[in-house]
């Protein structure tokens, strides 16, 4: 069951460069995204989130695109910073109030000097 | 800045007993959950929580998994008897409206 899929496993930026994190879903009553990031030993921090009436959400240094007709959302950190190196989880949830939320399996970023 | 608290931050069990973990989430929210991610896998869902109720569980969550809100702040997960598969990082998270914010995570390491 892969409502939710983050087909890269890992992505290496240079500091400074654009990191581009991509998920695709399958679900169509989603209509809620974020994304959060995870350092090891500790829980998903929120970053950013999009509802799905919306294609596009920014919020400093990170945006979110929505696609909602290739049902793709992408997640840009610009400029990118070493303490951005994380692992960063897709969600989506489906129409209503605090639904559960359906995870990716977590891109790696890691942001080289 | 409110956070979700979570303790303990570590526990070892043996296969068979009662565990219970710990939660407060963040004060002003109505909604709560229970996560698990399992070493090397995606975070999965387990249980939501409204108004005294569970609202939704997963299959995950089945008659060994029981959930609490045993006073105003506190927010509970007890496994009755706990197997080896039920290693892994077991998060709570809490909402207002759709934004979940998370906890540190409880590593359960069932031996």
């Amino acid at each position: 069951d892969q409502q939710v899929k983050q087909n890269s496993p890992s992505l290496s930026v240079q500091e400074g460069r654009i990191s581009i994190l991509n998920c695709d879903y399958t679900n169509s009553m989603f209509d809620y995204f974020l994304w959060y990031k995870k350092y090891p030993a500790e829980g998903p921090t929120f970053l950013i989130s999009i509802s799905s009436i919306k294609d596009k959400n920014e919020d400093g240094r990170f945006t979110v695109f929505l696609n909602k007709s290739a049902k793709h959302l992408s997640l840009h950190i610009v400029p990118s910073q070493p303490g951005d190196s994380a692992v960063y989880f897709c969600a989506a949830s489906e129409v209503g109030r605090a639904q559960k939320l359906v995870f990716g399996q977590g891109t790696r970023l890691t942001i080289n000097p | 800045e409110p956070e979700v608290t979570q303790t303990p931050s570590h526990q070892v069990t043996q296969m068979g007993q009662e565990v219970i973990l710990r939660c407060v989430p963040i004060s002003n929210h109505l909604y709560f959950y229970w996560y698990r991610q399992i070493l090397g896998q995606k975070v999965e869902f387990l249980v939501s929580f409204y108004n005294n109720e569970i609202s939704e569980k997963s299959e995950i969550f089945d008659d060994q998994f029981s959930v609490e809100r045993p006073d105003g702040s506190n927010f509970t997960l007890k496994i009755r008897s706990t197997k080896l598969e039920d290693s892994a990082m077991y998060f709570c998270a809490s909402t207002e409206r759709n934004e979940q914010f998370f906890g540190p995570g409880t590593r359960l390491t069932v031996l």
